[in-house]
């Protein structure tokens, strides 16, 4: 099957940079994506990378290098309400999403 | 403009009992995937409808089966229901096919199975 790792927990404080990493088997990609998820919510849709390269987003900006297998999803100045989980979501044949990093963001 | 609905969005049922949940899709979008999220774990996809058919299937028994609509709402079933399935069901819909277009989820059907 088709592997997405991202760490599970990260913490920051309110108005730094963070670097969510996202790493995946390169084999059959089509295209990935980053939600994010508050608690008990349905996630919402931050980006979407199908070529090489950097996409920005105003705070939020997402990396993808396909020879790598590798994407990062980098949120700045960040906020309180930053806090939530965000989901890598791989396209293959299926659609296949990380379990989530939990960023914690505090004052 | 509405967004995605889902109904019941708790519902509590026993082992062996099936269950049948209801996503209405975004309007303009013909395409909806299913997804079970276990507390603490992102969303395993369960399988995709297209214009009424079946679209794609994750790892799940064929216990998990759906149906779409001519209205592209869709149905989500479970038959024989474990302990384990106890989850959010997600469903999202999006106006194309394929594994490239982004997907607008509802805010899921929290199943408790006891």
């Amino acid at each position: 099957g088709q592997n997405i790792d991202q760490p599970t927990e990260m913490t920051a404080t309110e108005g730094a940079i963070v670097q969510i990493n996202c790493t995946y088997q390169t084999s059959g990609f089509n295209g990935l994506f980053w939600y994010q998820q508050h608690a008990g919510e349905a996630p919402t849709f931050l980006s979407y990378n199908v070529l090489d390269g950097l996409e920005e987003k105003g705070r939020f900006s997402s990396f993808l290098s396909r020879s790598k297998g590798y994407s990062y999803l980098l949120l700045k100045e960040l906020q309180m309400k930053d806090s939530a989980s965000y989901l890598c979501e791989v396209g293959f044949q299926k659609l296949v999403f990380g379990t989530g990093t939990r960023l914690l963001v505090s004052p | 403009e509405t967004g995605v609905t889902q109904s019941p969005t708790h519902l509590i049922k026993t082992r062996g009992q099936q269950v049948t949940l209801r996503c209405s899709s975004q309007s303009g979008h013909n395409t909806v995937s299913w997804y079970q999220q276990a507390l603490g774990q992102g969303p395993q996809f369960i399988f995709q409808y297209y214009r009424e058919e079946e679209n794609g299937r994750g790892n799940f028994p064929p216990r998990f089966s759906g149906l779409q609509f001519p209205n592209y709402s869709s149905e989500l079933n479970v038959n024989a229901l474990l302990l384990g399935d106890s989850a959010l069901n997600l469903c999202a819909s999006s106006p194309e096919t394929g594994m490239n277009t982004e997907a607008f989820f509802g805010q899921g059907t929290r199943l408790t199975v006891v």
